[in-house]
Formats: structure tokens, sequence, C-alpha cells
């Protein structure tokens, strides 16, 4: 069975950072590429960032580029979002999912985000 | 930047079948992926690549997609199908992109 689980949410103030996991189980992590997914309170779905299996790509929507930074441990089955210079803007349930990518001469052409976790709460306030 | 409109809100009675629209320029050159969030849980995929459904999703739930509307069908409509569904795609330009979400209200 499939689980992704994800902490280090919590509590920060404007300008502050903070590191979130995911642990992933139930299959072969390093084989498929991973995102981040964020839903601020009463609101719809964002996409944050997707991560190539071998951490090789990257991509991050505009509103966090520069500021947040994917990776993954393949040893430790662990995905992670570190997030700088955070702002209210930026709070949210962020979710870890795993992505089915279709890539066509380098260039991806579908993200299925198949298998979510439960989400951590982020909270940007003073 | 690439933009998913669903409907804000969708009211259906049981056992009636639901149609749930996910308008975007040209989608249907696109593949298109729907899922399910019911209130305090994790969304879970519910047709993908268009029209395909992972294994446990009911029958009840398919899709299309062609020009420029996607369509999230739900047949025999039950109370448990109560839920937000989001429309979901990948753009050149925009990368991942959802849909704003339809919420389905079961009368």
């Amino acid at each position: 069975e499939v689980q992704l689980v994800e902490s280090g949410g919590g509590l920060v103030q404007p300008g502050g950072s903070l590191r979130l996991s995911c642990a992933a189980s139930g299959f072969t992590f390093s084989s498929y590429w991973m995102s981040w997914v964020r839903q601020a309170p009463g609101k719809g779905l964002e996409w944050v960032a997707n991560i190539k299996q071998d951490g090789s790509e990257k991509y991050y929507v505009d509103s966090v580029k520069g500021r947040f930074t994917i990776s993954r441990d393949n040893a430790k089955n662990s995905l992670y979002l570190q997030m700088n210079s955070l702002r209210a803007e930026d709070t949210a349930v962020y979710y870890c999912a795993r992505a089915r990518i279709t890539m066509v001469r380098g260039v991806i052409i579908a993200c299925i985000f198949d298998y979510w976790g439960q989400g951590t709460l982020v909270t940007v306030s003073s | 930047s690439y933009v998913l409109t669903q409907p804000p809100s969708v009211s259906v009675a049981p056992g009636q079948t639901a149609r749930i629209t996910c308008g975007g320029n040209n989608i249907g050159s696109k593949s298109v992926h729907w899922y399910q969030q019911k209130p305090g849980q994790a969304p879970v995929l519910v047709v993908y690549d268009d029209s395909d459904r992972p294994s446990g999703i009911p029958e009840r739930f398919s899709g299309s997609n062609s020009g420029n509307t996607a369509t999230l069908t739900i047949s025999r409509v039950e109370a448990g199908d109560e839920a937000d569904y989001y429309c979901q795609v990948w753009d050149s330009s925009s990368d991942g992109v959802f849909g704003g979400g339809t919420k389905l209200t079961v009368l």
C-alpha cells in the first residue's frame, strides 16, 4: 500500500523558514517523480514543485521560485521542501504527492498526481 | 498563463447524473486528470488521461475531453459522491495547473 506521510508544518513568522518532510513507503520511491501541492484555507489546489527520480530536474510555480527548494533522499525514501522567506500567502496545507510523468523529447507533457499524503499545515503569521 | 475554468457548484439529486466541466484553451490537446476531495481529506485521483479510471474507482465515474472543454461525468450519483472536484493539466508555459474546483452537492 502506498503511503505518504508529511511532517514539519507549524507556525512561522513572515520572513522565516521551515522544512517539510514526506516519508514514502509501499512503492519504489527512487522510480518516481515526486511533487508538492498546497491548498490555502478554504481555497483550491495549487501545484508547487516537482522533482525527478534522481533529483536532476526540478520545476517550481513562479510564486515560490528562489524561495523554496525541493529535494529528495532516495536512500531514506524521503521528499523535502525547504521554504525560506515565507509570506502570509504561503499559508496552506502542503501535500506530498507521487507523480506519474509523461515526457516527449525531454519535455513534460503530462503529470498525474496518483497518490497523496494527508498534508501538513503551514501557517505564516506574526 | 494557462487557466482552467470550472463552475463553482453543481447540484444533483441522488440517482441522477452529474456533469462537471473544465474549460481551457484547446484543452482537448492536453491530458486532463480529475481529483475528488472530501472535507478534511486529501485529494483522490478519480479519472486520469481524460477518461481512464484508477483501480478502485467505480465505473460510475467517467471523463471526456474535446475542443475547449473536458467533462467529468458521475452516473447514478450517491450521497457519498458529495465533494469538491478539481481538474488538472500540465502546460508547457504554466507547468502544473488546477481548475478552481467544483463543489458537488447531492440534494
